[in-house]
């Protein structure tokens, strides 16, 4: 089982919608949990980071955490086609040292 | 700019060359990781370092790849004898000098390697 699971799209949808992006982890005591946008051809831009069991909110962002499913949610409301772009789950473990585990992205596309 | 910085932006080497891939973080931050990502797939980890010492470098193939972070001067990705599979793009993040769960990371630009 990979360590930190993204469906990797493409996910489309309309302008004004909600999109939902989904990650699972596999490591029980993952504390740290972070949602990354990436462009075509650009780096990773963080844009949450959650380490509490449910919501929280910036702006058009909503990052849901649940520990006991092991499973962290980014909503984007009012959706524009700027967001268009893949979106990176990381869950921050511990082996020894922390370390980011980065999910493989899922593509969002919103049409305008 | 208080940002990430990662130069060259582009690299392009022929096989048998070797390739250096410099990162200098934040302001202020004291760890750096390095990151592959091929097209198409996510990041992979690689290496993680302190000034002067490597902390968790067990993302790094066991030949040919080396990583350095002195205590004057940018962090160094050097990749010995480049192999057309190592063309990707190499991020480099930082982080603040605390050995903590919560630390958050901010990329680089990145330098895309192209191997000929």
């Amino acid at each position: 089982q990979k360590e930190v699971e993204q469906n990797s799209g493409p996910l489309s949808v309309p302008e004004g919608a909600i999109a939902s992006l989904n990650c699972t982890y596999s490591d029980r005591v993952s504390q740290s949990f972070f949602w990354y946008r990436q462009y075509s051809g650009k780096s990773p831009e963080l844009i949450m980071s959650i380490y509490s069991n449910g919501d929280k909110e910036d702006g058009r962002f909503t990052a849901q955490l649940n520990k006991a499913s092991q499973y962290v949610s980014l909503l984007i409301r009012d959706s524009q086609p700027s967001d268009s772009a893949t979106y990176l789950c990381a869950v921050n473990i511990y082996s020894g040292t922390y370390k980011y585990i980065f999910g493989t992205g899922t593509r969002l596309k919103v049409l305008a | 700019n208080a940002g990430v910085m990662q130069n060259p932006r582009h690299l392009v080497r022929r096989r048998g060359q070797e390739a250096r891939l410099r990162c200098s973080p934040m302001k202020g931050h004291s760890h750096v990781y390095w990151y592959r990502q091929l097209p198409e797939e996510g990041l992979k980890f690689m290496v993680y370092l302190q000034k002067e010492n490597i902390i968790d470098e067990s993302g790094m193939p066991k030949e040919r790849f080396s990583a350095e972070f002195p205590k004057e001067g940018p962090s160094i990705l050097r990749i010995q004898q480049v192999v057309r599979g190592d063309s990707a793009a190499y991020f480099c993040a930082s982080s603040p000098p605390s050995s903590s769960s919560y630390n958050e990371q901010f990329f680089g630009p990145g330098t895309r390697l192209t191997v000929l």
